[in-house]
């Protein structure tokens, strides 16, 4: 089935810095969503992006729909410790299903 | 957040023994979704439903079985649970948005399932 490349699988930052994490795909999508994961919680949703191009902001969080349709970036500014978690793109691919594709995951690791 | 509840939280039971997983909404959403997360495979779609008594398989469907008798209910069964069942279950919610896009999914807390 069709498949998200998320990268980096897992990051290791000092708090304060800034954090980039991406998806790329081989389809085209129409949807692309971003999620943070706490341990022991289910996905929240950070944010959700409808257009090619769109840029949104969520307080610190940043992202990104590619212009191609393919790929998505977030990034986290000034990084604090209740940052760690698991973040996950996820997307509509057209043609349009009823169906979400998740990456895989990006792990993001805060050192004291 | 969204109100989705999902029982039980934990459960453990043994190899061979039937388990069903409730998902509860109370936000009329028409699209429901059972997802299994194991490490290193991320969220994988087991059976999703788009209305009541209607539901199709994803890519992780062997062994689940799913019904949805009421908007609000959707519940996931193993019918003779086997040890590679060990993980935890969410379930996730979405309502169609314009014709062309589809809102977001929200997630219920997971249910944690061990299988001795």
């Amino acid at each position: 089935g069709q498949q998200l490349n998320q990268s980096p699988q897992s990051m290791f930052i000092q708090e304060g810095e800034d954090v980039s994490m991406n998806c790329t795909s081989s389809s085209i999508f129409n949807t692309w969503l971003w999620y943070k994961q706490d341990p022991g919680e289910g996905p929240v949703l950070l944010i959700a992006l409808y257009k090619a191009g769109e840029l949104t902001s969520n307080g610190r969080l940043t992202a990104q729909f590619g212009i191609t349709r393919k790929d998505s970036f977030l990034n986290i500014s000034a990084s604090i410790p209740s940052d760690v978690g698991i973040y996950f793109c996820a997307g509509h691919a057209l043609p349009l299903d009823d169906k979400i594709i998740f990456g895989k995951g990006t792990r993001l690791h805060i050192l004291p | 957040d969204a109100g989705i509840t999902q029982s039980p939280r934990h459960k453990v039971t043994e190899t061979g023994t039937p388990v069903t997983l409730r998902c509860h909404q109370t936000e009329n959403h028409r699209y429901m979704y059972w997802y299994r997360q194991d490490p290193g495979h991320g969220l994988r779609l087991i059976h999703y439903s788009y209305g009541v008594k209607d539901t199709d398989k994803g890519e992780v469907s062997d062994g689940y079985s799913v019904s949805r008798s009421k908007t609000e209910d959707f519940l996931l069964t193993l019918e003779s649970a086997t040890s590679s069942q060990t993980s935890v279950y969410f379930c996730a919610i979405s309502a169609l948005f314009l014709q062309d896009f589809w809102s977001e999914q929200f997630f219920g807390p997971g249910t944690r399932l061990t299988v001795l």
